[in-house]
């Protein structure tokens, strides 16, 4: 199978723009989850879906934002953006509703300027 | 909320000797903890995984250990190999939401 997908890979933007991102996981897994990876401080959990439904969400503010769809790929919004919001965006799949096993994607690396 | 602490945040092993890496978290109802690798500029990769009702789990020359008493688990590598080098991060949740450590650079010298 393909593993997790991410587009784009990389993505300059300035103060104030708002960004899309995609990810696609893995065929048959309905769980995407996203996080956040910065130096300062390490991996952060954004959101979850499954089915279409934002399950957990992390403490991010509401400039950070999510969907997914019926084929199971997710997007995720970040509008207004800060120089802070530079990061390495991952997504990761799971098959399942509970705790299994999450594969990341390759991320995409988000400057802010 | 979860919070995972992790250390030593670097460690410098000689090839063939082993290395230890420790977690603690503080939610009680954590019943996930999975370990990743992440080497520079790649994707973190699932390493090996423990659920709370098992206490040791061990894959080749990579074992984990989970202590729910004390809310502790620990990564042990043996006879390490320079590809070894990498950061490596703990994790502990439940319901696909995880919560990570800080991360241990481990360099493995020759």
């Amino acid at each position: 199978k393909a593993g997790v997908t991410q587009t784009p890979r990389y993505l300059i933007k300035t103060r104030g723009q708002q960004v899309t991102l995609s990810c696609s996981p893995i065929s048959g897994h309905r769980s995407v989850s996203w996080y956040q990876q910065t130096p300062g401080q390490g991996l952060q959990f954004l959101f979850e879906y499954f089915s279409e439904t934002q399950r957990n969400k992390g403490n991010f503010p509401g400039r950070f934002s999510g969907r997914q769809f019926s084929n199971s790929r997710s997007e995720m919004n970040v509008s207004t953006l800060e120089l802070g919001d530079s990061a390495l965006y991952l997504c990761a799949s799971s098959n399942s509703a509970i705790q299994e096993t999450q594969y990341f994607g390759p991320g995409t690396r988000l400057l802010v300027l | 909320g979860e919070n995972v602490e992790q250390h030593p945040s670097t460690l410098s092993v000689q090839e063939g000797d082993s290395a230890v890496i420790k977690c603690t978290y503080s939610d009680s109802a954590s019943n996930y903890f999975p370990w990743y690798k992440q080497e520079l500029g790649k994707r973190p990769q699932l390493i090996i995984d423990i659920r709370s009702n098992v206490g040791e789990k061990k894959d080749q020359r990579i074992a984990v250990t989970l202590n729910k008493t004390a809310k502790h688990f620990s990564l042990h590598i043996t006879e390490t190999q320079p590809e070894d080098s990498a950061v490596y991060f703990c994790a502990a949740g439940g319901g696909n939401k995880l919560t990570f450590g800080t991360g241990t650079q481990l360099k493995v010298e020759l």
